[in-house]
């Protein structure tokens, strides 16, 4: 089925360890982007891609590490969990606009974790 | 500072009424603005988008309009159902800003009662 697939859906981690979240898209989309998701807080961007090898930090990129290195992977690593990391992460899809056209992103199912 | 604000975080309307969804936003210039909707536990889905010079784009029961003046998009579904019960979440890409990003407001959680 075409569409973002995200593993694990759950997900417990100690303080301190390292873990990388998937994110897979088989549309071809050149936009990728890593969102949590907090209660009152909405979502926030992590980090995002517009295309292989080219990345950017979001608003609270502090903590985690991208790489895009083929255009359907772009996975979310994170360095040394901590607690405040505890959320709902989502990664999104979308073509690029090429003017002021705009393409609805394409969501994965999300990946909870708790950092204890 | 920017802002996207939507109103009160919740909204409850009785089945078959026009449920009505505001967003409003601050210091951004949107080339675009769009809404998805999101069931607890699931990811987002995109509903529509509305561009920057339109007024109104309908999809079945929804409609939204944009107002770049007053600065504010209103989300309307008619003759709403139970199932339309979840977050409704307001995002828009801004004029200049990396193609493709988006800013989110942080969501209306509607209910629709029998």
């Amino acid at each position: 089925n075409a569409g973002v697939t995200q593993t694990p859906k759950f997900q417990v981690l100690k303080t301190g360890q390292s873990m990388t979240l998937q994110c897979a898209q088989d549309m071809n989309h050149e936009y990728m982007s890593w969102y949590r998701q907090d209660p009152g807080m909405g979502l926030r961007l992590i980090h995002y891609s517009v295309g292989a090898g080219i990345t950017d930090q979001g608003e609270v990129p502090n903590g985690y590490n991208v790489s895009r290195s083929t255009t359907e992977d772009f996975p979310l690593r994170l360095l040394s969990a901590a607690p405040s990391q505890t959320s709902v992460y989502f990664c999104a899809s979308s073509y690029l606009t090429q003017h002021s056209g705009g393409y609805g992103y394409t969501f994965g199912s999300g990946t909870r974790l708790t950092v204890v | 500072s920017q802002k996207i604000e939507q109103n009160s975080e919740a909204l409850n309307i009785q089945e078959g009424k026009t449920a009505t969804l505001t967003c409003n936003y601050t210091n951004y210039s949107p080339a675009y603005l769009q809404w998805y909707r999101q069931d607890p536990g699931r990811g987002p889905v995109f509903l529509l988008l509305i561009r920057e010079n339109e007024k109104e784009k309908r999809k079945e029961r929804l409609k939204v309009t944009f107002d770049t003046t007053l600065k504010q998009s209103l989300f309307h579904i008619t003759a709403s159902q139970p199932a339309d019960s979840a977050t409704y979440l307001c995002a828009l890409g801004e004029r200049g800003s990396t193609l493709g990003r988006l800013y989110f407001g942080r969501g209306t959680q509607l209910t629709v009662w029998p």
